[in-house]
C-alpha cells in the first residue's frame, strides 16, 4: 500500500516569487509519482510525472518536480509563479503493472499567488 | 489532448433513490477506468477498477451493492449509486486510462452528488 503526504493545505505567494509545494510519500514497492493540477470547475490535469529516468522532471509552464528516493520526496517547484497558476495540486502515486492507474492521492495543496 | 466527460456534472436526489453517472472517453479506447470520490477537503479515494466487459474491482471497504459499475463498451463506463443516503453525498471522479501499462490517464471533470 502506498500513502501520500502533502505538508502544505495552503500556500499563499505574490505574483513573479519562487513557490515550492511538497509531497512525501510511503511505498513498500517501488512507485511511479504525478503532480496534478485542478482549476476551478474543471477536472484534473497532468502536471508532470516520473517514471523512470531522470529524477528531475518538467513541464511545459515552467513547474519542475525531483524524485528523491532516500527522502522519499517529489516536491513541485517554480522559480517564479503567475496568477493563473492559482489552482489546487495534487500530489499522487502508483504502483506498477496493472495497477499503474491506482492513484493514491495526497490531501491537495490550494496555491493563491496574489499581485 | 484526449478528454474523458461526465454527466451530469452535478445531481441532487431524494434519500432511498438511484443515481447513475457516466464516464465517457471521447477520443481514445478505455479498457480501463477508475472511480474516485472526494468528501470535502479531503483527498480523492479511489473507489473501483472499472474494466471493460468485465465486472469491477472494488477497493477495501466500498459497498460493491452499493455503487455499481457497469463498463459495457471501451468508450463508456457508469456508476450507480442505489438506495442513496446523505452520506453517499460527495464528488465522484472517474479517470480513464489511454494506451498500455503507462497509458496516459485523463480525468473527468467531476459529478458532485447531493442526497437530501
Amino acid at each position: 500500500a502506498q500513502s501520500v503526504t502533502q505538508l502544505d493545505s495552503q500556500v499563499p505567494v505574490f505574483e513573479e516569487a519562487p513557490v515550492e509545494l511538497r509531497c512525501n510519500y510511503s511505498s513498500s514497492v517501488s512507485v511511479y509519482l504525478f503532480w496534478y493540477v485542478q482549476y476551478p470547475n474543471q477536472g484534473l490535469q497532468l502536471l508532470l510525472k516520473y517514471l523512470s529516468g531522470s529524477t528531475l522532471v518538467e513541464s511545459i509552464n515552467g513547474f519542475e518536480a525531483e524524485f528523491n528516493k532516500s527522502q522519499t520526496s517529489f516536491h513541485l517547484r517554480k522559480p517564479s509563479v503567475h496568477i493563473s497558476d492559482t489552482a489546487e495540486y495534487f500530489c499522487a502515486v502508483s504502483a506498477g503493472g496493472t495497477s499503474y492507474g491506482k492513484l493514491t492521492f495526497g490531501q491537495g495543496t490550494i496555491l493563491t499567488v496574489h499581485p | 489532448g484526449a478528454v474523458v466527460s461526465q454527466h451530469p456534472s452535478w445531481v441532487i436526489c431524494k434519500s432511498g433513490t438511484s443515481v447513475k453517472i457516466e464516464c465517457r472517453s471521447l477520443d481514445f479506447q478505455a479498457t480501463t477506468m477508475f472511480w474516485y470520490r472526494q468528501f470535502p477537503k479531503q483527498s480523492l479515494m479511489l473507489m473501483a477498477t472499472s474494466n471493460e466487459g468485465s465486472k469491477a474491482t472494488y477497493e477495501q471497504g466500498v459497498e460493491k451493492d452499493k455503487f455499481l459499475i457497469n463498463h459495457a463498451s471501451l468508450t463508456l463506463s457508469t456508476l450507480t449509486v442505489t438506495s442513496a443516503h446523505p452520506e453517499d453525498s460527495s464528488f465522484y471522479i472517474c479517470s480513464g486510462q489511454r494506451g498500455g501499462n503507462t497509458g496516459e490517464l485523463f480525468f473527468g471533470e467531476g459529478s458532485r452528488l447531493t442526497v437530501l
